[in-house]
């Protein structure tokens, strides 16, 4: 079993809609959580962490955690063309690595 | 801002060969850590470091080494390269654990063709 686990997708959203990304994750002593970004050849850039239950917001993405369900979820609104991309859910473990799902693709449609 | 460097974006080497990637990270960080990502598996971690001279092994460490000889220098070795290595491996560094929010940046990563 994958300790993270993301839909591969694609997940296609109409440009101006709300892209919904979820990530499930197996280990229950997981306190930090990170979503990255990776366009197409490229390396992955982060977008933002959270490690508290409950919303985070950053401009156009909101990150949500429920430790309880071992669920962490990427909202991105205002979907735009250059939001095309592969979406990273990473945990990190106590030793400080970090355990990546497969990731989602994210297609933005004009 | 946070550099992390590669030597090379794309290689091309012969099955066989000594393969040498570099990584460079100018932030001081203590750790380092070496992924390869290939389609449908993401990113798999190969080795890191939490100090100089240390290294410990991650989820696919055969058929390759590491030297970590200085803090910012992170290398990655391939003995005998064979053609199920060829890959994207990306290079990454963070601060230490304790500190949990802190992740880890990514060098632009090396395309890799064994042939």
């Amino acid at each position: 079993q994958k300790e993270v686990e993301q839909n591969s997708g694609p997940l296609s959203v109409p440009e101006g809609a709300i892209a919904s990304l979820n990530c499930t994750y197996s280990d229950r002593g997981s306190q930090s959580f990170f979503w990255y970004r990776q366009y197409s050849g490229k390396s992955p850039e982060l977008i933002m962490f959270i490690y508290s239950n409950g919303d985070k917001e950053d401009g156009r993405f909101t990150a949500q955690l429920n430790k309880a369900s071992q669920y962490v979820s990427l909202l991105i609104r205002d979907s735009q063309p250059s939001d095309s991309a592969t979406y990273l859910c990473a945990v990190k473990d106590s030793w400080g690595k970090l355990q990546f799902g497969a990731g989602t693709q994210v297609v933005v449609t004009p | 801002d946070v550099k992390v460097t590669q030597s090379s974006r794309y290689l091309v080497k012969r099955t066989g060969e000594k393969v040498f990637l570099e990584c460079v990270q100018d932030m001081d960080h203590e750790n380092m850590f070496w992924y390869r990502q290939d389609p449908g598996l993401g990113l798999r971690l190969i080795y890191f470091s939490y100090d100089v001279k240390m290294k410990e092994k991650g989820d696919i460490p055969e058929g390759y080494s590491v030297s970590r000889e200085k803090k910012e220098r992170f290398s990655l070795i391939l003995e005998s390269a064979s053609t199920n290595q060829t890959s994207m491996y990306l290079c990454a560094s963070s601060p230490p654990a304790e500190r949990f929010t802190d992740t880890q940046y990514f060098g632009p990563g090396t395309r890799l063709t064994v042939l």
